[in-house]
């Protein structure tokens, strides 16, 4: 069964550094996988995602992922923090051609000015 | 403006008491679904549609109901809510295929089962 892991459920980082969400998953087929943001109040929005064509998946806002199939990893990156990304990211997988997503726990990230 | 809806946004509610939280689509999308989103859970499925008159269970369905007799509205349905139910829900909608459509999510419902 496919599965979606977020190391730590917090993440706060200053204006301008580097932002690093991790994302492993777990799945017995070739994975599809997603990062959405979500603003408070706010639905989700997706940032990018990965279908199995490029391993660095470039997305909205200056966000980037790379697929690490030898380390099972889908982490979210962006150089340089802004206080507007202020937000809460979940990496989803999905498995195959199946159309379910299943979501990790969520990273809530906060920019320190 | 292409927009996924929910109402309503909040709601606070007794066990027992019969509730819809109503989803509206208006992109003509084919598949839609709800999700719950609890701390330090993500989200999860409850119900997803393929299509019209076609719904099926996701990971979480037991306590909800779910109806689609036209493209673009997909309630959700609690005939006896209670305390654990108590959560953040998400409608969401895309065209077709989830690798090839991206998926919209409405801006949620805050349901308190007291």
């Amino acid at each position: 069964a496919q599965s979606v892991t977020q190391l730590g459920s917090h993440v706060s980082v200053s204006e301008g550094a580097l932002v690093l969400l991790r994302c492993n998953y777990s799945s017995s087929v070739p994975p599809y996988l997603f990062w959405y943001v979500q603003y408070p109040n706010q639905g989700l929005q997706l940032l990018l995602k990965y279908t199995s064509a490029a391993t660095l998946v470039k997305g909205i806002n200056g966000f980037e992922a790379e697929f690490k199939k030898s380390e099972t990893s889908f982490h979210l990156t962006k150089p340089s923090a802004h206080m507007s990304d202020a937000a809460e990211y979940f990496c989803a997988v999905s498995e195959g051609g199946a159309q379910k997503l299943v979501f990790g726990q969520g990273t809530r990230l906060t920019i320190n000015p | 403006e292409a927009q996924v809806t929910q109402n309503p946004r909040y709601l606070i509610t007794v066990t027992g008491k019969k509730l819809t939280v109503t989803c509206s689509q208006n992109m003509n999308h084919e598949y839609m679904s709800w999700y719950r989103q609890d701390p330090g859970l993500g989200l999860r499925q409850i119900y997803y549609s393929m299509n019209v008159e076609v719904t099926d269970k996701g990971d979480v369905p037991e306590g909800y109901k779910v109806s689609r007799k036209e493209k673009r509205n997909f309630p959700l349905i609690l005939e006896s809510p209670s305390p654990n139910q108590t959560s953040l829900y998400f409608c969401a909608s895309r065209a077709g295929s989830l690798t090839q459509e991206t998926q919209y999510f409405g801006p949620g419902t805050r349901l308190l089962v007291l």
